[in-house]
């Protein structure tokens, strides 16, 4: 079983729509991170979490440390939301590297 | 702006050939880290520099090494390239280790 575990795998919209994507861990953690990559691109960054809740634009992310679990959301979704989102989490005891979830694949149509 | 530079963006090289990438930043910060990606799998980490500290992940392999002559600039050196390591290198930098902001990639394609 994975440290990070994302859910759904693959997820389809029509443009206009509210999206959650959700992050599981099973470690300790000193900050959770959502990460962006589209279609054979680079990956940029979107929150770094350690508590409660982040908003930038149409994006939220939340963290429940006690339930080890973070959610993205997207209000309004848009084609150009289309892309990988990534879940990846500092442990407590490995502090030098991220343990990445295996992506969720966002397709938004308009 | 503030950023993670790599160069170049597409690289072809041939079986057995060295080739360098090049990684770039205008952040100051401390920490540069060398990712590996192929297909849709999760990046992969291959070694870090804190500082001039150079980590190196267990299973990285020998053929793979890393160069950081500066702040500012980080080099990845693949000594012999095989098909087995075609893929999306990606760089990032953090502050200590912090919050990690990637490079675009750079895409290797071995003949």
């Amino acid at each position: 079983k994975n440290e990070v575990e994302q859910s759904p795998q693959n997820l389809t919209a029509q443009e206009g729509e509210f999206i959650t994507i959700n992050c599981s861990y099973s470690v300790g953690i000193s900050a959770l991170h959502w990460l962006q990559q589209h279609p054979g691109g680079g990956i940029v960054s979107l929150f770094m979490l350690s508590s409660g809740k982040k908003k930038h634009g149409r994006l939220i992310a939340t963290i429940n440390i006690q339930e080890k679990h973070s959610s993205l959301h997207i209000t309004a979704s848009h084609p150009r939301d289309s892309a990988v989102y990534i879940c990846a989490v500092r442990s407590r005891v490995n502090t030098d590297k991220l343990i990445f979830g295996t992506g969720t694949r966002l397709q938004v149509f308009p | 702006d503030a950023m993670v530079i790599q160069n170049p963006r597409y690289q072809v090289t041939q079986f057995g050939k060295p080739v360098t990438l090049s990684c770039s930043q205008t952040l100051n910060h401390n920490v540069m880290y060398w990712y590996q990606q192929k297909s849709s799998q999760a990046p992969k980490l291959l070694f870090h520099y804190y500082d001039k500290d150079f980590n190196n992940e267990a299973d990285t392999p020998d053929n793979f090494q890393s160069r950081r002559p500066n702040t500012s600039f980080c080099f990845l050196d693949i000594r012999s390239p095989g098909l087995g390591d075609a893929a999306m290198y990606l760089c990032a930098t953090s502050w200590t280790y912090n919050e990690q902001f990637f490079g675009p990639g750079t895409r290797l394609t071995v003949l």
